[in-house]
């Protein structure tokens, strides 16, 4: 079956403990990219990533990380995590980062930051 | 800055009759627009879409207008169902400048079908 995989769906952390979600997608797509939805804001890019090896910070990139070392797996990593990173993130992908495309996502990791 | 706007935060139709979903948008490089469906503690899945060069797209009960000179989009229901109560996000994608690559959405709007 065709997905997107996020690990884990929740999770509850103190300030500064750094940690990662990590984001899996098997349909081989080479664009992947991370959210956060906030009440009354929508969903705002932190991050994408056109292909391996090449990132570029979206709307709203201060306190994260990403790497992409394979066309698979996209984590999203939070450093040194502040209360302000409490959300619900969303990992998505499509085919490619050209706009005919659809963006598939994942179920969601609900963050909170204590 | 919000290059893309849902400026109704929430719509309540009856069951059968017609919901209409609007969106706004500033950047004339948009090239594709799509539109997003989100229930509870699930993630957003593609609804429908339509390219810049049309003016309509049509799946089922879903219909999206686009209105390039008024950079305005709708989606259209109809007709409604309760199952379709959810939350909707509009998004646009552009392939030149700083679109490239880009996903933007809007803040949504919750639709809500009663019986």
């Amino acid at each position: 079956e065709a997905q997107v995989t996020q690990n884990p769906r929740y999770l509850i952390t103190v300030t500064g403990k750094k940690l990662t979600v990590t984001c899996s997608q098997n349909m081989n797509h080479e664009y992947m990219s991370w959210y956060r939805q906030d009440p009354g804001l929508g969903l705002r890019q932190i991050y994408y990533s056109m292909n391996v090896e090449v990132t570029d910070k979206g709307d709203v990139p201060e306190g994260y990380k990403v790497s992409r070392k394979e066309k698979r797996n996209f984590p999203l990593i939070l450093e040194s995590p502040s209360p302000n990173q409490t959300s619900l993130y969303f990992c998505a992908s499509s085919l490619s980062g050209q706009s005919n495309t659809e963006a598939f996502f994942g179920q969601g990791t609900r963050l909170t930051v204590v | 800055d919000q290059q893309v706007k849902q400026n109704s935060p929430s719509l309540s139709v009856q069951e059968g009759r017609i919901s209409i979903l609007n969106c706004d948008y500033t950047n004339s490089m948009f090239d594709y627009f799509l539109w997003y469906k989100k229930y509870p503690a699930e993630g957003p899945t593609f609804l429908i879409s339509i390219s810049s060069i049309k003016d309509k797209n049509e799946d089922g009960r879903f219909t999206v207008f686009l209105n390039k000179s008024a950079k305005h989009l709708s989606l259209h229901i109809v007709p409604s169902q309760p199952g379709d109560s959810a939350v909707y996000f509009c998004a646009a994608r552009g392939d030149r400048g700083s679109t490239l690559g880009r996903l933007y959405f809007g803040r949504g709007t919750q639709l809500t079908v009663w019986p």
